[in-house]
């Protein structure tokens, strides 16, 4: 059975630093493609980052620079470094991945979600 | 604001058929056949509905369907049942500088 959890949530200053981790079961972290989603409270789903099995990774726009997604294939989980958080990043965040690692059909899998809190 | 658009409420009564739209553009929804569609309870993960426009995860109903016309999707649940109660999302792989998969903003499905 697959299973991601997810750790390392928490309450943050602004321009503060926070690393989130998903440990993975049931599979393999490096066989498919992995993201962290993130959903403001009482908003809608945003997808955050991507790395794929062969290692590239992807950022949305708005944590570009900021954030930096890593797996450690031997723990089989799977990291989000976030760094200058700022009151926007404020959000649960999922990690999530595919069953397919050749297409980008969405995400089959999903954690139960941490909660990160940037706030003075 | 969301990049792909979905109506913010639709209901039915058990038993009856829905259908939720999401209405992106060429290069999202009308670009590719990776659309796919979330169902997420209160205070739950979101779980895979449909992907690749129309395929359904196994375990999931037959009572859920989707399609797709041009850069709009839908999402269509018939016999509705009280579980269906939800918020759904849509969302795309895309082509976009900004972001590699988009979401719509959701509907909440209230079943009467």
């Amino acid at each position: 059975e697959v299973q991601l959890v997810e750790s390392g949530g928490g309450l943050v200053q602004p321009g503060g630093s926070l690393r989130l981790s998903c440990a993975a079961s049931g599979f393999t972290v490096s066989s498919n493609y992995m993201s962290w989603v993130r959903q403001a409270p009482g908003k809608g789903l945003e997808w955050v980052s991507v790395i794929y099995s062969g290692g590239s990774t992807y950022y949305a726009d708005s944590v570009k620079g900021r954030f930096t997604i890593s797996r450690d294939n031997s723990k089989n989980t799977l990291y989000l470094q976030m760094n200058s958080l700022r009151a926007e990043d404020t959000a649960v965040y999922y990690c999530a991945s595919s069953e397919d690692s050749s297409s980008p059909r969405g995400f089959d899998y999903w954690g139960q979600g941490t909660l990160v809190t940037v706030s003075s | 604001q969301s990049a792909l658009t979905q109506p913010a409420s639709v209901s039915g009564s058990p038993g009856q058929s829905i259908t939720i739209s999401c209405t992106g553009t060429s290069s999202d929804v009308g670009g590719y056949n990776y659309v796919s569609w979330y169902q997420q309870h209160p205070g739950k993960a979101p779980k895979l509905m449909i992907y690749d426009v129309s395929n359904r995860p196994s375990g999931v109903s037959n009572r859920f369907s989707g399609s797709k016309s041009g850069n709009t999707a839908s999402l269509t649940i018939s016999g509705l049942q009280a579980e269906d109660e939800a918020d759904y999302y849509c969302s795309s792989y895309t082509s976009s500088s900004t972001s590699l998969w988009v979401f719509g903003g959701g509907t909440k499905l209230t079943v009467l």
